[in-house]
């Protein structure tokens, strides 16, 4: 079973903190991935990664960094944290960009406040 | 650019009851679809994959269809069971476009009372 692995699992922080979200995987995945999720809105992604190095853009960057330092660690970085950050944060991983499975962690509850 | 759209917000049946949950696409390629199922307290996982060769896919009772005219795809159940009470989300991955990520609906809530 794969297995991916977040932290901290609950975060709270003022306006304007810096917060940073850890993710590992132990599968060899290639890619990670991180998605935010809110309701009405499903699931966003953040950023994505195919390999130790590398990052790809997704559809809701804008306040989100992230690195990627190992084939198995994966971080998302919010430096000013704001309140319409307050969200449940998923990390995933799969083996390759052509798959449809997904492998998700439990997920981050970041609160801004 | 690429879309899916998942209009059912909530969804309450009772026991055996039948669920149908329905998603639209919008994409230039070829997609693969999927459906995936979240539980209270976890992670989304995958249910199943329904590809546009053989318009069908199925998994632990669950059973996906896929219409090309309409690009439309939807997820059933002939009898639900309280322990089917989750989030679903539809997804795609456009098969012309490599090492995208799957594009995600906006989750339909269903819940099965006993």
């Amino acid at each position: 079973e794969a297995a991916v692995t977040q932290s901290p699992r609950n975060k709270v922080t003022v306006t304007g903190g810096n917060v940073t979200l850890s993710c590992r995987q132990t599968n060899s995945h290639n890619y990670m991935y991180w998605y935010r999720q809110d309701t009405g809105h499903g699931l966003r992604l953040i950023h994505y990664s195919y390999g130790a190095g590398n990052l790809q853009i997704g559809d809701v960057p804008d306040g989100y960094k992230a690195t990627r330092t190992t084939q198995e660690d994966f971080f998302l970085l919010l430096e000013l944290a704001s309140p319409s950050q307050t969200s449940l944060y998923f990390c995933a991983s799969s083996v390759d960009g052509n798959t449809g499975q997904l492998y998700f962690g439990e997920g981050s509850k970041l609160t801004v406040l | 650019g690429d879309s899916v759209i998942q209009m059912q917000g909530q969804v309450t049946l009772s026991e055996n009851d039948f669920l149908f949950i329905n998603c639209t696409y919008s994409t230039t390629g070829y997609p693969t679809l999927f459906w995936y199922v979240q539980y209270s307290g976890e992670g989304p996982q995958l249910l199943l994959q329904v590809t546009t060769a053989n318009n069908k896919g199925s998994s632990r009772g669950f059973e996906a269809t896929y219409d090309k005219g309409t690009t439309s795809f939807h997820l059933q159940k002939t009898s639900v069971q309280e322990i089917d009470s989750a989030v679903y989300y539809c997804a795609m991955r456009d098969g012309g476009q490599g090492g995208r990520a799957l594009i995600f609906g906006t989750g339909t809530t269903v819940s099965v009372s006993p």
